[in-house]
């Protein structure tokens, strides 16, 4: 059962360039998508949100794409640096005020080549 | 910064055995959670708690395990008898939930269980 789909396992990118990661789903009843960001021997750290009523988010270098007809989000960092080597996981959850169970995809591998 | 905080940060058990993970939550918060991932899969809900009750639980948390706020600070998960499929990180989380806006969950650095 995978609601949530990273189809990407790892992705490599220069220093400064754009890094995009991508996120499908097949839930409909999704309201809320999140990505966090882990580390080895840590659990995940949250980045940034985006509510289904919206297509896009920004927070500094992050911003987060909703393209709810093609159930597809999508992360930007741009520029990336080498701190955001790290596993990111898509997530998404059926309610709006974060009490709810948070389905997680399988997770992209950045890696940021100095 | 405050932070949820988890012991142990690694649990070696043999199986059949009982283990208690531990979890501290952020002190504010009302909900709490505890996740797992088994190596190399995805990182899987098992079970939220408020108001000192289950609010929702995974087809994953059955009744070997349970879950309990024995006191104002901790939150703990027990798996009576364990077994080789729970070895595994268990991650606890927690949340304030406002209502006015989206609150996310904040999650522990884990507790790696081995089952042997």
């Amino acid at each position: 059962d995978q609601q949530v789909k990273q189809n990407s396992p790892s992705l490599s990118v220069q220093e400064g360039r754009i890094s995009i990661l991508n996120c499908d789903y097949t839930n409909s009843m999704f309201d809320y998508f999140l990505w966090y960001k882990k580390y080895p021997a840590e659990g995940p750290t949250f980045l940034i949100s985006i509510s289904s009523i919206k297509d896009k988010n920004e927070d500094g270098r992050f911003t987060v794409f909703l393209n709810k007809s093609a159930k597809h989000l999508s992360l930007h960092i741009v520029p990336s640096q080498p701190g955001d080597s790290a596993v990111y996981f898509c997530a998404a959850s059926e309610g709006n005020f974060g009490n709810e169970k948070l389905t997680f995809g399988t997770g992209t591998r950045l890696t940021i080549i100095p | 910064e405050p932070e949820v905080t988890q012991t142990p940060s690694h649990q070696v058990t043999q199986m059949g055995q009982e283990v208690i993970l531990r979890c501290v939550p952020i002190s504010n918060h009302l909900y709490f959670y505890w996740y797992r991932q088994i190596l190399g899969q995805k990182v899987e809900f098992l079970v939220s708690f408020y108001n000192n009750e289950i609010s929702e639980k995974s087809e994953i948390f059955d009744d070997q395990f349970s879950v309990e706020r024995p006191d104002g600070s901790n939150f703990t998960l027990k798996i009576r008898s364990t077994k080789l499929e729970d070895s595994a990180m268990y991650f606890c989380a927690s949340s304030y939930v406002s209502g006015s806006s989206y609150n996310e969950q904040f999650f522990g650095p884990g507790t790696r269980l081995t089952v042997l």
